[in-house]
């Protein structure tokens, strides 16, 4: 299986802030990476899929990058509702895997 | 309106059953691959299965292969996962998704929580 690492497990920011959450794969997956965003208790919703494409309906401070095994999730200027849970997931090859998450917290 | 919602959860003891079921509505199910994931308390998510559209397509997670089956019913509009042999380590929220590509998952349902105890 694909191992897929978020390189923190939690992040401190402020509203404003510039955030970037990266994610490593075990091996190449472009261009098949997902980021989701997930609130407590609730389901996660898809922000970027396909490395950079931001799904439809998400604001156009979130942005993917990346290629091969490295990729970036940014967040232009953190906003309240942004503080949450956030996953990588490789779409390369079945079993989907996830990354662990990155917690981003006031 | 894109709709999934599960049902079908509960408390089954180690070793016992449960069938839960994905309800669509709001889009053509039946063109559709859908997907299972599940998120134990206060981890991560993890992918379960998947089915193609018509069915003809299904691969599992090693963790769950020989245990669960995934299956759907496009004449109904629904999304099946049959857990057997159940352990305490499936004690978790089962979702399921929507993928518009095989790649990504573009709506989920709400989830529904699977409590493996006795």
């Amino acid at each position: 299986d694909i191992q897929m690492t978020q390189s923190s497990s939690s992040l401190s920011a402020s509203v404003g802030d510039r955030v970037t959450i990266t994610c490593r794969a075990s091996q190449s997956i472009s261009p098949y990476l997902n980021w989701y965003q997930q609130k407590p208790g609730k389901a996660p919703k898809l922000l970027i899929y396909t490395a950079s494409s931001l799904q439809s309906g998400v604001p156009s401070r979130f942005s993917g990058s990346g290629s091969g095994t490295d990729f970036t999730l940014t967040i232009s200027s953190l906003q309240p509702e942004d503080f949450a849970t956030y996953y990588c997931q490789q779409s390369y090859t079945t079993p989907y895997t996830f990354g662990q998450g990155t917690k981003l917290e006031i | 309106e894109v709709q999934l919602v599960e049902s079908g959860g509960g408390l089954v003891q180690p070793g016992g059953s449960l069938r839960l079921s994905c309800a669509a509505s709001g889009f053509t199910f039946s063109t559709y691959w859908m997907y299972w994931v599940r998120q134990a308390p206060g981890k991560g998510l993890v992918w379960l299965s998947r089915i193609h559209s018509d069915g003809s397509v299904i691969n599992y997670a090693d963790s769950v292969k020989g245990r669960f089956t995934i299956s759907r019913d496009n004449a109904k509009n629904t999304l099946y996962l049959q857990m057997n042999s159940l352990r305490a380590e499936d004690t978790a929220v089962y979702y399921c998704a929507r993928s518009p590509s095989t790649r990504y998952f573009d709506y989920w349902g709400q989830g529904t929580l699977v409590t493996v105890s006795s």
